[in-house]
């Protein structure tokens, strides 16, 4: 079964620098997500893209982040100059259509600033 | 493996009886529900959906319910497994418009006793 893939599983970094996570989306999808869960808190939506840009972000994603599609397979997130606040899980999800089709979510990379 | 549970409330069900999991929702205009279940160090897996103009929707094993009057969301497991030890999360959106994000519950943590 197709599933999403996300790498790394685990990525330590010092506050201050930059980390890209990425991820490989189920490959017919056309919108793609990420979504961050801190620690015992909720999972948080940060931005969604579709048709090689941005079609929705939260308040969360602020300039330091940005989300890339660089070739047909991988869609990724930077952290441009990561803070302490951003140590928590990101997941990135894809879904083939718009509407109610299900979201499929990756297993996550866990990012922890130090 | 990630433990998101830490700060979550927890239902403990013994193996086979039937298991009930509420949820409250935030937004009126949320015309799409989803529940979410997720293990120990994996991303969020998608259970059973359900859209607005319906109050009830079952799936293998699984039902869920919609209250619009009160936003209230339930997901009934019958004959509850050890494999379903994890932590449930329902997500709401609203299905026309730009808006395309999940908005997620706080979770529960589902705990089989054997």
């Amino acid at each position: 079964e197709p599933e999403v893939t996300q790498t790394p599983s685990h990525q330590v970094t010092q506050m201050g620098q930059e980390v890209i996570l990425r991820c490989v989306p189920i490959s017919n999808h056309l919108y793609f997500y990420w979504y961050r869960q801190i620690l015992g808190q909720k999972v948080e939506f940060l931005v969604s893209f579709y048709n090689n840009e941005i079609s929705e972000k939260s308040e969360i994603f602020d300039d330091q982040f940005s989300v890339e599609r660089p070739d047909g397979s991988n869609f990724t997130l930077k952290i441009r100059s990561t803070k302490l606040e951003d140590s928590a899980m990101y997941f990135c999800a894809s879904k083939i259509r718009g509407g109610t089709d299900t979201q499929y979510f990756g297993p996550g990379t866990r990012l922890t600033v130090l | 493996g990630e433990n998101v549970g830490l700060h979550l409330p927890t239902l403990s069900v013994q193996e086979g009886d039937n298991s009930i999991i509420n949820c409250a929702y935030s937004n009126s205009a949320s015309d799409y529900f989803i529940w979410y279940k997720q293990e120990s160090g994996k991303g969020p897996q998608f259970i059973i959906d359900i859209r607005s103009n319906m109050d009830k929707r079952q799936g293998q094993r699984v039902t869920v319910l919609l209250n619009k009057t009160v936003k209230h969301l339930s997901l009934q497991i019958a004959a509850t497994q050890p494999g379903d030890s994890a932590v449930y999360f329902c997500a709401e959106k609203i299905i026309t418009g730009a808006n395309s994000k999940l908005t997620f519950g706080k979770g529960i943590t589902l705990s089989v006793r054997p």
